[in-house]
């Protein structure tokens, strides 16, 4: 079967750093997505990537090992308004979207 | 409208009633996906169409039936409601197998 794990909640301090793992086993693997998702809103896209390696985007990185089908999402100096889930999702072989339940990020002042 | 709109917010709905959800986008892409979203589960796909005239099954589609007469409009129908159909329903949009851009959802509970 398919499947998504990540953790279910992660608590981090203003201004720290915090990394959110993924771990992954689908059939066929075209590329990973993280999301961000504020409580009673839509997901919003985050990041892409298809090859190893880490991609930076301002605060946020994500990175992917595919031979470990493994994945993180780094948040550096973070900022109260961080706080929301963050679903990971590898799109299969049939270009399907596969989600993990999402990974709940409080922020403590 | 600007980007993907979805109608209506929320309903409350008895169980047995038949009810459309509304999805709207102007970004002219060609794929399109109903969602839906359970506290403690990930996302799962109901139904999708890749491009307009074409309808596919997800993982969870009984229950809901879908159509796309054209490339804007993709209406999701649950012809009997039930109250496992109790759920945040999100339309989502791409321009082809990429990057998905999501609708604000409707919150649906069936009595």
């Amino acid at each position: 079967g398919q499947n998504i794990d990540q953790p279910t909640e992660m608590t981090a301090t203003e201004g720290a750093i915090v990394q959110i793992n993924c771990t992954y086993q689908t059939s066929g693997f075209n590329g990973l997505f993280w999301y961000q998702q504020h409580a009673g809103e839509a997901p919003t896209f985050l990041s892409y990537n298809v090859l190893d390696g880490l991609e930076e985007k301002g605060r946020f990185s994500s990175f992917l090992s595919r031979s470990k089908g493994y994945s993180y999402l780094l948040l550096k100096e973070l900022q109260m308004k961080d706080s929301a889930s963050y679903l990971c999702a590898v799109m299969d072989s049939n270009y399907q979207l596969i989600w993990g339940a999402g990974t709940k990020l409080i922020i403590k002042p | 409208i600007a980007g993907i709109t979805q109608a209506p917010t929320s309903q409350i709905l008895a169980a047995g009633r038949r009810m459309t959800l509304r999805c709207t986008q102007d970004m002219r892409h060609n794929a399109m996906y109903w969602y839906r979203q359970d506290l403690g589960l990930g996302l799962r796909l109901i139904h999708y169409s890749n491009t307009a005239g074409t309808t596919g099954k997800g993982e969870v589609p009984d229950g809901y039936s879908v159509s796309r007469a054209n490339t804007d409009d993709f209406p999701l129908t649950l012809a009997s409601a039930v109250p496992s159909q109790t759920s945040v329903y999100f339309c989502a949009s791409s321009p082809g197998t990429d990057t998905q851009y999501f609708g604000p959802g409707t919150r649906l509970t069936v009595l």
